[in-house]
């Protein structure tokens, strides 16, 4: 059983970056690394994914070591539209659900 | 483009009544298929997925079912709701061999 541990919450200030980490310590080869952003009442929106080193997207980049037993979740310049819920999802369809794990979520809240 | 629907949006339910929510993806073929939990406040759990027509897998114990009737739609059911089964329901899909999952606007159910 995989254990997905992330900080229960964080604050930032508008305009600074946010790195969000994501321990993930008996992670296996197959899986893959995945972040969702969620608000209040809605369904999670995926971020960003990635199995090694970095990844970077249009709105942020994902930095995993080489071990891959923890993540980090790069939001640059955050916003107060980007204060919500964020996931990291652990592991890989192919290896049955089983293998698939949510971590509790960090609460962001960015302030003006 | 890809849209998954979900419904209904809220419900409210006595206890020991029936449940069904429906879950449709429009846009995408043979795509797999999720439904998930989230209590108030928590992280997601995943309840069920499905590879293909049919072909459920479950991944709690509980008295709850799930059914692929055709290929894009997903349908969670119970025949006696708990007070226990109250939460955020969510449906996702995710086209294999991607990863990533895109998750419904989830239905709300209360059950008194």
């Amino acid at each position: 059983l995989a254990k997905i541990t992330q900080p229960i919450s964080m604050d930032s200030y508008e305009g600074q970056e946010v790195n969000i980490t994501c321990s993930h310590n008996n992670i296996a080869t197959n899986d893959y690394i995945t972040w969702y952003q969620q608000f209040p009442s809605q369904g999670p929106r995926f971020i960003i994914q990635g199995y090694k080193t970095k990844v970077t997207n249009e709105v942020a980049s994902l930095f995993i070591p080489a071990d891959r037993k923890s993540s980090t979740l790069s939001l640059p310049r955050v916003s107060l539209s980007d204060t919500a819920v964020y996931y990291c999802l652990v592991g890989d369809i192919v290896g049955g659900a089983n293998n698939l794990f949510f971590g509790t979520g960090t609460r962001l809240t960015v302030i003006p | 483009s890809q849209t998954i629907h979900q419904w209904p949006a809220t419900l409210v339910q006595p206890v020991g009544s029936p449940l069904s929510l429906e879950c449709t993806v429009e846009g995408t073929s043979n795509p797999n298929l999720y439904w998930y939990r989230q209590a108030a406040g928590r992280g997601l759990q995943l309840l069920f997925y499905s590879v293909g027509i049919g072909q459920i897998s479950s991944e709690v114990p509980q008295n709850l079912s799930a059914s692929r009737p055709q290929d894009r739609q997903f349908i969670l059911s119970s025949k006696k709701l708990l007070l226990s089964d109250s939460g955020f329901y969510l449906c996702a899909w995710s086209r294999p061999p991607a990863h990533e999952q895109y998750f419904g606007p989830g239905t709300r159910l209360t059950v008194t």
